[in-house]
């Protein structure tokens, strides 16, 4: 399975934007890369998703390297809800019992800290 | 809109009691899946479902097994509890299995093994 790095934690300024930064060198043609994030004492979020353009959705930008080799998730104007850990995840296809199921494989993640 | 919603929130078991949390999503979706999370840690999957009366293994299976009856609930059993059982547990639904949808999880379940 194709891997990510992910710095181990961050810090931003309130209404700062955040570049949050992810390596996945061994990604593959078809890995989709996607963001979750975990509030404290909270279920991952769904955050956002692409596979080679640039993204924008409401919550926030995903910008993915030309050799997809790295992404970024841009966070436009960080408020202190947005403090959470941040994953970056290449969902793969995996395989069991003959059907195909989309594995999500969490690693550490980035904890962002939000200061006021 | 409740999502997933996962019963119950907390848990405290004694090493060899039995219990089944139960996850439930209104969402109409095929997939749903089982994970847990230990301090410190990502989150790894135990089981999951890919529609309604199917089961697989997913990484760390041992000690649990599952059961989707019905196509809105996804149910894990613990038959003996263990110590290392400890952790959260999050169920999660999505549309499809495929690469492009995304994951929606509960809130989680605290269980303690004592």
């Amino acid at each position: 399975d194709a891997k990510t790095t992910q710095p181990n934690s961050m810090e931003s300024n309130e209404e700062e934007p955040v570049h949050l930064p992810c390596n996945h060198s061994t990604i593959s043609g078809t890995d989709y890369i996607h963001w979750y994030r975990q509030l404290p004492s909270q279920g991952p979020e769904y955050v956002i998703h692409g596979l080679t353009s640039n993204v924008n959705n409401r919550m926030a930008s995903l910008a993915i390297a030309e050799d997809r080799k790295s992404s970024t998730l841009i966070l436009h104007r960080a408020t202190l809800r947005d403090a959470a850990v941040y994953y970056c995840i290449l969902r793969d296809e995996g395989w069991g019992g003959g059907t195909s199921y989309g594995k999500l494989t969490f690693g550490q993640g980035t904890i962002l800290t939000v200061h006021p | 809109n409740a999502g997933v919603t996962q019963t119950p929130k907390f848990r405290v078991l004694k090493t060899g009691q039995s219990m089944t949390l139960l996850c439930a999503q209104d969402m109409n979706h095929e997939y749903m899946y089982w994970y847990r999370q230990d301090p410190g840690m990502g989150l790894r999957l135990i089981h999951y479902s890919v529609g309604e009366g199917t089961t697989a293994k997913g990484e760390v299976p041992d000690g649990y097994n599952v059961s989707r009856l019905k196509k809105q609930n996804f149910l894990l059993g613990l038959e003996s509890a263990a110590p290392s059982q400890t952790s959260v547990y999050f169920c999660a639904s999505s549309r499809g299995g495929l690469m492009n949808t995304e994951a929606f999880f509960g809130q989680g379940t605290r269980l303690t093994v004592v």
